[in-house]
């Protein structure tokens, strides 16, 4: 199994550009979550969702957009991009919203210059 | 969610057992501790849970203390691969909520040859 594939790997984006990060997990899980990791600092929850067609704000959702239309793509839209948005950006998939067992991709690393 | 704290940073000795602590005195009866770690800059890895009863897996053993306050994580024979830094997480198993594992910075563990 692939697990969750994100793409792209690396993006550079000009301010005020939009762009979507893809992410597609194969293990039929319900639970998606997109988390950003700026460096020397933990991770921060953007959105998640617990189910096609559904999905709620997490910590950080403010210039982040997310949709659901099936269990397997969770894609995060960036609709202007600004500097503050830099970041690694990492989406999890779980069985359940217990905790245990997510599973990450491997991240996506962009740029706004 | 409890509120953990850990060491900043480790080193143990390549082939030695490698104890990382980590503080949650706020911890309520109903929130598990979990451990995820996280290799350079790929996406954290789950490692183990428990709630009260000390548990093991092929990666590591989780031992809770009595009073739930606090416990250790340990990878019994560290190899270099293990440099990571990793996260302690404590909150509640709620299967409806699609809740947020919260990130803090966790330890930086070094595996030293």
């Amino acid at each position: 199994n692939a697990g969750v594939t994100q793409t792209p790997k690396f993006r550079i984006l000009k301010i005020g550009q939009s762009m979507t990060l893809q992410c597609t997990q194969d293990m039929n899980h319900n639970y998606m979550y997109w988390y950003r990791q700026d460096p020397g600092m933990g991770l921060k929850l953007i959105y998640y969702s617990v189910g096609a067609g559904i999905t709620d704000k997490g910590e950080v959702p403010n210039g982040y957009n997310v949709s659901r239309s099936t269990t397997e793509d969770f894609p995060l839209r960036l609709e202007l991009a600004a500097p503050s948005q830099t970041s690694v950006y990492f989406c999890a998939s779980s069985e359940a919203g217990t905790g245990y067992g997510y599973t990450f991709g491997s991240g996506t690393r962009l740029t706004v210059v | 969610d409890a509120k953990t704290t850990q060491p900043t940073s480790m080193d143990c000795a390549e082939g030695r057992a490698a104890n990382l602590p980590c503080n949650h005195s706020t911890i309520s009866g109903n929130e598990y501790v979990y451990w995820y770690r996280q290799i350079h800059s790929q996406g954290p890895q789950y490692i183990i849970h428990g709630l009260k009863n000390n548990e093991t897996n092929e990666m590591a053993s989780l031992i809770i203390t009595e009073d739930r306050k606090s416990s250790t994580l340990i990878l019994p024979h560290a190899t270099l691969r293990d440099t990571a830094v990793y996260y302690c997480i404590v909150r509640v198993a709620q299967k409806s909520s699609g809740d947020k594992l919260t990130f803090g910075t966790g330890t930086r563990l070094a595996v030293r040859p």
